[in-house]
């Protein structure tokens, strides 16, 4: 199965850059990363995927090492409706695999 | 809102009964998925529908759960005999036919939170 590794928690100030950092060490060549994020009670989000190169889009930005086996998310300004939990996942076949991702609690 | 729609929102049953969820996808998605979620922790991939072909089964599956996408546009998520351990939310997600193993952009809808007493 398709493994990711994530810090439990984090916090944020509003305002400053939330950096998300994840590890997949067993990704596969032509497999994607993907990140969602889930607000409480809600079904997961889509924010932003990435294969290769580094990615940016009007939520947020994706930088993804060389050797792809980790990547990190960036919300360059967070507010406080960014809190949420983050999950970064791959395909397993046509399953999304998701760990137990990250809260993210931004703060005044 | 992604397009996605689940009926019921909640459902609070009693053990042994069973319960029947709705999934409808976007409606040009081909592809359709469930998913189960327990408190703490992230979505768990259950069943895969291309059109309305199951082509994936997660061991998560037993035997008291079936699913169903006849006509392949909405599907069902049956639970037969209903535990207390299927307390969780019942996640619906679909992707596009242009969607393939590599990539695979889900869009997921609001889920389904069952609890069994």
């Amino acid at each position: 199965d398709a493994k990711t590794t994530q810090p439990p928690s984090m916090d944020c100030a509003e305002g400053r850059a939330a950096n998300l950092p994840c590890n997949h060490s067993t990704i596969s060549g032509n497999e994607y990363v993907y990140w969602y994020r889930q607000i409480h009670s809600q079904g997961p989000q889509y924010i932003i995927h990435g294969l290769k190169n580094n990615e940016t889009n009007e939520m947020a930005s994706l930088i993804i090492t060389e050797d792809r086996k980790s990547s990190t998310l960036i919300l360059p300004h967070a507010t406080l409706r960014d809190t949420a939990v983050y999950y970064c996942t791959y395909n397993s076949g046509y399953a999304l695999n998701f760990g137990k991702g990250t809260s993210l609690l931004v703060t005044p | 809102d992604t397009g996605v729609s689940q009926d019921p929102r909640h459902k609070i049953t009693k053990r042994g009964q069973n319960v029947t969820f709705r999934c409808d996808p976007i409606s040009e998605h081909n592809r359709l998925y469930w998913y189960r979620q327990t408190l703490g922790q992230g979505p768990e991939f259950l069943t895969y529908f291309q059109n309305e072909a199951q082509l994936e089964k997660s061991r998560l599956l037993s035997d008291r759960f079936s699913a169903e996408r006849p006509k392949g546009s909405f599907s069902t998520l049956e639970i037969q005999r209903t535990e207390q351990g299927d307390s969780a939310m019942y996640l619906c997600a679909s992707s596009s036919r242009t969607s393939g193993r590599a990539f695979n952009e889900q869009f997921f809808g609001p889920g389904t939170r069952l609890t069994v007493l």
